[in-house]
């Protein structure tokens, strides 16, 4: 089967950097993706992997390493706007997204 | 813009009640996925739907069939509810181009209380 781990909660001060971790396990993998969910919205995209390595995005960063079967999403220059959940998604196969537990980033002044 | 349109915000229905839920996306995309949400849980994928009336099963398709007769619906049904199917449905749709899985659009969810 398939498996994602993230932490449940994260806590900081504007301005600081956080680090979300996502550890996978799968059968297959098509990509790793970030997704941002502000209380009772919908989830929105914010970044895809499919290769190892760092893309950025604006204050937002995504890493990907596949033989670590990890990945991280960074978040630079924290905003209040930020305080939102994160899930990161694995692709196990074609077309299929496969959501973690997500973590709950709290943005404090 | 990419619209994913839920039939309904909130839903009420008694226990043993047949139960749809609607999904209509604008883009063409080949992709729908139906999720719950619940806290502390993430979003759990229930069926997924790669073409017209193709589907696959995801991790929680107990108590849930769908139905998908034209591209841009995907139907969620509960066919007895069950007290313990309260909980937050997300539907999305994404663009398959070739093996990448883009980014999935989603709806703004049906709040659903079985009661």
């Amino acid at each position: 089967g398939q498996s994602l781990e993230q932490p449940s909660e994260v806590t900081a001060v504007e301005g600081a950097i956080v680090q979300i971790n996502c550890t996978y396990q799968t059968s297959g993998f098509y990509g790793l993706s970030w997704y941002q969910q502000h209380d009772g919205g919908a989830p929105t995209f914010l970044s895809y992997n499919g290769l190892d390595g760092l893309e950025e995005t604006g204050r937002f960063s995504s890493f990907l390493s596949r033989s670590d079967s990890y990945g991280y999403l960074l978040l630079q220059e924290l905003q209040m706007k930020d305080s939102a959940s994160y899930f990161c998604a694995v692709s196990p196969t074609r077309g299929k997204f496969q959501f973690g537990a997500g973590t709950q980033v709290v943005v404090t002044p | 813009d990419v619209k994913v349109t839920q039939s309904s915000r909130y839903l009420v229905k008694r226990t043993g009640e047949k139960v749809f839920l609607e999904c209509v996306q604008d883009m063409d995309h080949e992709n729908m996925f139906w999720y719950r949400q619940d806290p502390g849980l993430g979003l759990r994928l229930i069926y997924f739907s790669y073409d017209v009336k193709m589907k696959e099963k995801g991790d929680i398709p107990e108590g849930y069939s769908v139905s998908r007769e034209k591209k841009e619906r995907f139907s969620l049904i509960l066919e007895s509810a069950s007290t313990n199917q309260t909980s937050m449905y997300l539907c999305a749709s994404s663009l398959q181009t070739g093996d990448v899985n883009t980014e999935a659009f989603f709806g703004q969810g049906t709040r659903l209380t079985v009661v």
